[in-house]
């Protein structure tokens, strides 16, 4: 069965200040990984994706996740938070392939962006 | 805006109870989910249904049973529950298992 590690429960950081949260995960095969997002009050929303090609993914809020495959790791960036990036971040994976409705989350990393 | 909503938003119950979660998808997908997030722990896949049909039960106690009459609707059918059943409730849909899932807002669940 599949992992997953979200190396910080909590960051704090000011506004503008470059954002790399850490995702490790674990699995013997592979793999399509996610970033989703929950901000204060609302729904899991999904940030970005990787099934295949490019391994530097682009997704909404100027967010980008580069996926590694030698580290097992799907971190994710921005060069410049604001303040309404404050949210709970959670990275996910799936085996690519048979059972690959088995989402497995991280424990989530809240972040706090001060003004 | 949500694609999939839930209801009711928050529950409170008692552990010789009975009441049922619902979950409705708006998106045309045809597989759906429902997960649960406990404080402090990673969100746990409890139950997927494909085309209505049950393709995992995650080890998860019979005081959970649910139902999925149709593609765009989805039940979590609550009885005799312990206060360590007390999360968030998460319903999620996809287009096909191995699409990726969209969640709704979550019921609160707390047991007394």
């Amino acid at each position: 069965a599949q992992s997953v590690s979200q190396h910080n429960h909590h960051v704090i950081l000011s506004e503008a200040a470059s954002l790399e949260l850490g995702c490790n995960y674990s699995y013997g095969g592979t793999v399509n990984l996610f970033w989703y997002v929950q901000y204060p009050g609302q729904h899991l929303q999904l940030l970005l994706k990787y099934f295949s090609g490019d391994p530097l993914v682009k997704g909404i809020k100027g967010f980008e996740a580069e996926f590694i495959k030698s580290k097992f790791s799907f971190n994710l960036r921005k060069p410049s938070v604001q303040w309404s990036d404050t949210a709970e971040y959670f990275c996910a994976v799936t085996p690519r392939g048979a059972g690959s409705y088995q989402l497995t989350f991280g424990k989530g990393t809240k972040l706090s962006v001060i003004p | 805006e949500t694609g999939v909503t839930q209801t009711p938003r928050h529950l409170v119950m008692g552990m010789t109870n009975k009441k049922s979660l619902k979950c409705e998808q708006h998106l045309g997908h045809n597989a759906m989910y429902w997960y649960k997030q406990s404080a402090k722990k990673p969100l746990e896949l409890m139950f997927v249904y494909s085309l209505e049909e049950r393709v995992e039960n995650n080890s998860v106690p019979s005081r959970f049973s649910p139902e999925c009459p149709n593609s765009s609707h989805l039940f979590l059918h609550l009885h005799t529950l312990q206060p360590e059943d007390s999360a968030l409730y998460l319903c999620a849909s996809s287009q096909g298992l191995t699409d990726t899932q969209y969640f709704g807002p979550g019921t609160r669940l707390t047991v007394l």
